[in-house]
Formats: C-alpha cells, sequence, structure tokens
C-alpha cells in the first residue's frame, strides 16, 4: 500500500539559509499534519491543512510557513534558519472525511542546522 | 495545554513480562491514539479507542479509557525485545485537533 512520502530525508543547511521540505501524502487524504520532534522530544504539532486550507495551527515559528498544493501535497518552507531548528520533521496524512483522525507518518525528513 | 502526560516516562522489563503505560489528558476527546516510533523513525499507529469505548485488544495490545479520569492506558502482554520503542497517546479533540503526549520509552531486554 502507498505510504506518506517525504523529501528529502536528510538536509543539511548553514544558520540563516532556508529550507523546503515536502509532503505527499497517502492517495485520498485530504488532510496533512507537520510535526517537529527535537531530540529526546515528543512530536510537536506545526500546522495542519485540509483541502488545501489551513485547519489548524499549533508552535511553529514566523520563520516557517506551509501550503497545500492543488494535488494535496504540502511544502514546509523554512527561513533564517537557526540551530535549534535541528530536527526531524514529519509529515502525516489521513482521510478527514472518516472523522477520526487516525494519521498515516511519513518516514520523516531529518534536518540538521550548522 | 491539552498535550497528555504519559508515565512512566521510562519502562526496562525482561522479554516475557507485561508492559503497562499510562496517558493522562485534560479536555474531552473525540478518541485517542496509541502510537509506536522507533528510534529515529516515523510513527505508526497502533490501536484507537473512541471516546465511548471502555476497552480495546489488538493482538498483544490492550487499551482502556476511562474517560471519568481522562487517562487511558496501554498493555502490551508477553512483550518482546522487539517491542523495544517510543510509545505515545495522542488525543483528537473537535474532530481536528490532534497532540501527542509525552510518550514512555520501553525496553524489553531478551
Amino acid at each position: 500500500a502507498a505510504g506518506v512520502i517525504q523529501s528529502p530525508r536528510h538536509l543539511i543547511k548553514e544558520k540563516r539559509e532556508t529550507a523546503t521540505l515536502k509532503c505527499y501524502p497517502i492517495p485520498r487524504h485530504d488532510t496533512v499534519y507537520w510535526y517537529q520532534q527535537g531530540p529526546g522530544q515528543d512530536p510537536q504539532f506545526l500546522i495542519s491543512f485540509y483541502e488545501k486550507m489551513q485547519s489548524d495551527k499549533g508552535s511553529i515559528p514566523d520563520r516557517f510557513s506551509a501550503q497545500q498544493f492543488s494535488d494535496y501535497h504540502s511544502e514546509l518552507n523554512m527561513s533564517s534558519l537557526e540551530l535549534g531548528d535541528s530536527a526531524l520533521y514529519f509529515c502525516a496524512s489521513s482521510p478527514r472525511v472518516a472523522g477520526e483522525g487516525t494519521q498515516y507518518f511519513g518516514p520523516g525528513t531529518r534536518l540538521t542546522v550548522l | 495545554s491539552q498535550q497528555g502526560e504519559e508515565d512512566p516516562q521510562a519502562l526496562s522489563i525482561q522479554e516475557g513480562e507485561n508492559a503497562t503505560m499510562n496517558c493522562s489528558y485534560k479536555t474531552s476527546i473525540n478518541n485517542l491514539q496509541w502510537y509506536r516510533q522507533n528510534s529515529g523513525r516515523g510513527l505508526v499507529h497502533l490501536i484507537l479507542i473512541r471516546s465511548n469505548e471502555r476497552e480495546k485488544h489488538s493482538g498483544r495490545l490492550r487499551v482502556t479509557l476511562d474517560t471519568s479520569k481522562k487517562s487511558s492506558s496501554l498493555l502490551i502482554t508477553a512483550s518482546r525485545a522487539a517491542d523495544t520503542a517510543s510509545y505515545f497517546c495522542a488525543t483528537l479533540y473537535n474532530f481536528n485537533k490532534f497532540y501527542f503526549g509525552s510518550g514512555t520509552k520501553l525496553n524489553v531486554k531478551p
């Protein structure tokens, strides 16, 4: 079965650079979630989209932005990167119409900021 | 904050023993879900229990939900070394807000 695809899997950036993470949800899933997980931390919800509209916002810094496109893939744009942005970034998708919110996670993108 | 608290934060047991993890939350929920995460990997959905359910089983997993105490427990019976992972509870409320608890790190020694 198709799973959530995230790219790239690993990314190394310098401070103050920008990064773009991509997420391709499971086909027919209309909701996408982004999470940040620092070393030894629990996943922190950043932002979610339903039918290409932002549906909820968590602890996403102003330096970050995200959007969901017409094909339901989503991109997380991160600017003015800081050392503290080094983390695993997970994308998850769910079929919102099911209403139960079971999320299917991608393998994550490991971002290292030097 | 809606974020749940899990306890214990870490649990170390011998293979064959049972492992119990607890999760508490703060507001009314639609459902509660348990996820597993191997180190540095994505989270894998294990089991979902709806707010009107009290107990659910899936293989060696047993989940209970006590909405009066706003708490849930995950029991893994006859644990195996391969069960070594972090386990997170997550709550869904307002049908679109989803928060993870702080996780329990389980180590099953062979």
